[in-house]
């Protein structure tokens, strides 16, 4: 069974300075997929960054950035300038390749930004 | 990008009762929809995939004859919590497969408590 672990329950960053947020997995298999999602105190799942495991080329979308080890199977997100309205909680997620595959969460890590 | 509506996003109901919750994709059609779970500062726990045309596909431990789910249309996913009692009170979120974007996107939520 594919297994997703945070290991951070809490982050904190100062506005403008940047944040790594850890996620490990676990898989026997070699098509898969990674997320990041974020999740505001509205509870709305807002998809930050998504990953292919076929790519060497690590994601990135704006300020967020993820670095993929594929190798030792690693999924961090890095968020640059931080901004106040990134406080939420995040979510590293695994899919398996193919189609319409079941999300697997990890337990989260809340994001407070500071001023 | 797609979206994917919930309905209703609160809902108060006395305990025995059934409550319905809708689960709509808007502009694509979804073969695929997923049922999570989330308890307060917990994860997303999936509890099923529903299928359009044919039985949803339970997770261990989630009990199908109490939490029913009917995926009668491509755009359409309703999970009836039967014979509601307060510990199921909790936050349900659904999420579709967009098929042409390889993409799954999440609805709002909803809110149950049972008194």
């Amino acid at each position: 069974a594919q297994t997703v672990t945070q290991s951070q329950p809490e982050m904190s960053v100062q506005e403008a300075e940047t944040v790594t947020l850890s996620c490990t997995y676990d898989t026997s298999e070699s098509d898969y997929y990674l997320f990041w999602y974020k999740q505001p105190p509205s509870r709305q799942m807002i998809l930050v960054i998504r990953q292919e495991a076929y790519k060497q080329q690590n994601a990135t979308e704006n300020r967020f950035s993820v670095n993929f080890q594929k190798a030792a199977k690693s999924f961090s997100l890095k968020i640059s300038d931080s901004q106040l309205g990134d406080a939420a909680m995040y979510f590293c997620a695994y899919s398996r390749g193919g189609t319409a595959s079941k999300l697997t969460f990890g337990t989260g890590t809340r994001l407070q930004v500071t001023l | 990008g797609a979206v994917v509506s919930q309905h209703p996003s609160w809902v108060i109901c006395k305990s025995g009762t059934s409550v319905k919750i809708e689960c709509r994709s808007l502009d694509f059609q979804a073969t695929t929809m997923f049922w999570y779970r989330q308890f307060p500062k917990q994860s997303l726990m999936l509890m099923a995939t529903s299928n359009e045309g044919s039985k949803a596909t339970y997770e261990q431990g989630v009990e199908k004859d109490k939490f029913l789910i009917n995926h009668a249309s491509l755009t359409l996913s309703t999970l009836t919590v039967t014979s509601a009692h307060p510990e199921d009170s909790s936050f349900y979120i659904c999420s579709a497969w967009d098929r042409g974007e390889n993409t799954i996107y999440f609805g709002e939520g909803s809110w149950l408590t049972v008194v």
